[in-house]
């Protein structure tokens, strides 16, 4: 059964400082790995899509690292800004008991202070 | 090109009632899956339709059901709602049904309260 971990499970920073949240998931049999954000009471929305066969992927300020062998991402964010304050979400899709689904981590709820 | 729409957004049901969720996928996708998020927990996958057949579910119990119509739009039925029903349900849709190429884009959820 492929289990995910994210931590911290809330961190707190100044705007402006540079930070990596942290997922481990227990399967390597993986197809790809996405980061969502999820602001409270909303959907997610997908920030980086790494496929399996990548080691990272980079849009903006974020950029995420993929180590499928050691069962590893992070989630780097660059100069933080209050607007970034949300809960991160990281996922990864596999084939579990016979069907596509992706298993999630139970999130990092980021604070930027301003 | 329209996202992945929910409705409805939020909704009160009574335990031992039925409530119907409704899903409209981005065009072009035609694999739609659907996930229950209570607070402060990761989602949890339910079940996924693809052409318009369940195409592998998790463990929820069968008064947990759904449906795909043609447009690949789709419907999650729950029947005898407990109050552990209580939760934020998510879909998401995508090219194919191991979301290849783009990942799964999810839509707004639909906050369902059992009182």
């Amino acid at each position: 059964k492929q289990e995910v971990t994210q931590i911290p499970a809330a961190l707190s920073v100044p705007e402006g400082e540079n930070l990596v949240l942290n997922c481990s998931f227990t399967d390597s049999a993986i197809y790809n790995l996405q980061w969502f954000r999820q602001d409270p009471g909303k959907g997610l929305t997908s920030l980086l899509l790494i496929q399996s066969s990548q080691r990272e992927q980079t849009s903006g300020r974020l950029n995420a690292s993929l180590d499928k062998s050691s069962g590893r991402s992070t989630l780097y964010i660059a100069a933080s800004q209050p607007g970034d304050s949300a809960t991160y979400l990281c996922a990864v899709a596999y084939s579990g008991a016979g069907s596509y689904q992706l298993t999630f981590g139970k999130g990092t709820k980021l604070s930027v202070i301003p | 090109e329209t996202g992945v729409t929910q409705s409805p957004t939020h909704l009160i049901k009574t335990r031992g009632q039925q409530v119907t969720l409704r899903c409209s996928s981005q065009s072009g996708h035609n694999t739609v899956s659907w996930y229950q998020q209570a607070l402060g927990q990761g989602p949890q996958f339910i079940f996924q339709y693809y052409r318009e057949e369940e195409n592998g579910r998790g463990n929820f119990p069968p008064r947990f059901s759904g449906l795909q119509f043609p447009n690949y739009s789709s419907e999650l039925n729950v029947n005898a709602l407990e109050l552990d029903d209580s939760a934020l349900y998510l879909c998401a849709s995508s090219f194919d049904p191991r979301g290849s190429y783009y990942g799964y884009t999810f839509g707004s959820g639909t906050r369902l309260t059992v009182v």
